[in-house]
């Protein structure tokens, strides 16, 4: 059964910091990865996706890496800001269009 | 916009009295999906649709009922509602499930007392 773990459960900050998010799961035969970001009271939007053929996907201030052999990737954040303040969330999708969500990684960015 | 529409947001119901959630989405997309949300359990896949009248079920589907009559709408139906659904619920939809990103609609907050 796929498990997806993402630590560290919340993370802080100052802003301008460049850091990074972490993603791991147990079964490498994955369709494909995307990580999303989650705002309090709302829904989940998807920020970056890769395919299993791709290494990295980059978007902005926003670079996602896939090492599927190994089962991690990391969503790396350059120059953060306070508006990045949300939980970022991963999920790997295997076959079948199911996906699996990792719980979690609470970022904070202060002023 | 584009985008996914949850109703209600918020639901207070309970045990035994039936209940829908409505999701619709306006971007002709294919695929749709219903997900709960729990402390500590994460996300997690309540049923999936790849097309109007295919359905399947995701990891916890007990206890819910899905329906794909048009490719815009995909009701969450509980038949009797019991305290553990209690959750909240996200529909989400992509044009391809699995090669495109996933839209997520607002959520809607159950409670079942």
């Amino acid at each position: 059964k796929q498990e997806v773990t993402q630590i560290p459960a919340a993370l802080s900050v100052p802003e301008g910091e460049n850091l990074v998010l972490n993603c791991s799961f147990t079964d490498s035969a994955i369709y494909n990865l995307q990580w999303f970001r989650q705002d309090p009271g709302k829904g989940l939007t998807s920020l970056l996706l890769i395919q299993s053929s791709q290494r990295e996907q980059t978007s902005g201030r926003l670079n996602a890496s896939l090492d599927k052999s190994s089962g991690r990737s990391t969503l790396y954040i350059a120059a953060s800001q306070p508006g990045d303040s949300a939980t970022y969330l991963c999920a790997v999708q295997k076959g079948a269009q199911k996906l699996v969500f990792g719980q979690g990684t609470r970022l904070t960015i202060n002023p | 916009e584009a985008q996914v529409t949850q109703n209600p947001r918020y639901l207070i119901t309970v045990t035994g009295k039936k209940l829908t959630v409505t999701c619709s989405q306006n971007m002709n997309h294919e695929y749709m999906s219903w997900y709960r949300q729990d402390p500590g359990l994460g996300l997690r896949q309540i049923y999936y649709s790849m097309n109007v009248e295919v359905t399947d079920k995701g990891d916890v589907p007990e206890g819910y009922k899905v329906s794909r009559k048009e490719k815009r709408n995909f009701p969450l139906i509980l038949e009797s509602p019991s305290p553990n659904q209690t959750s909240l619920y996200f529909c989400a939809s992509s044009f391809m499930g699995g090669v495109e990103k996933l839209f997520f609609g607002s959520g809607t907050q159950l409670s079942v007392l």
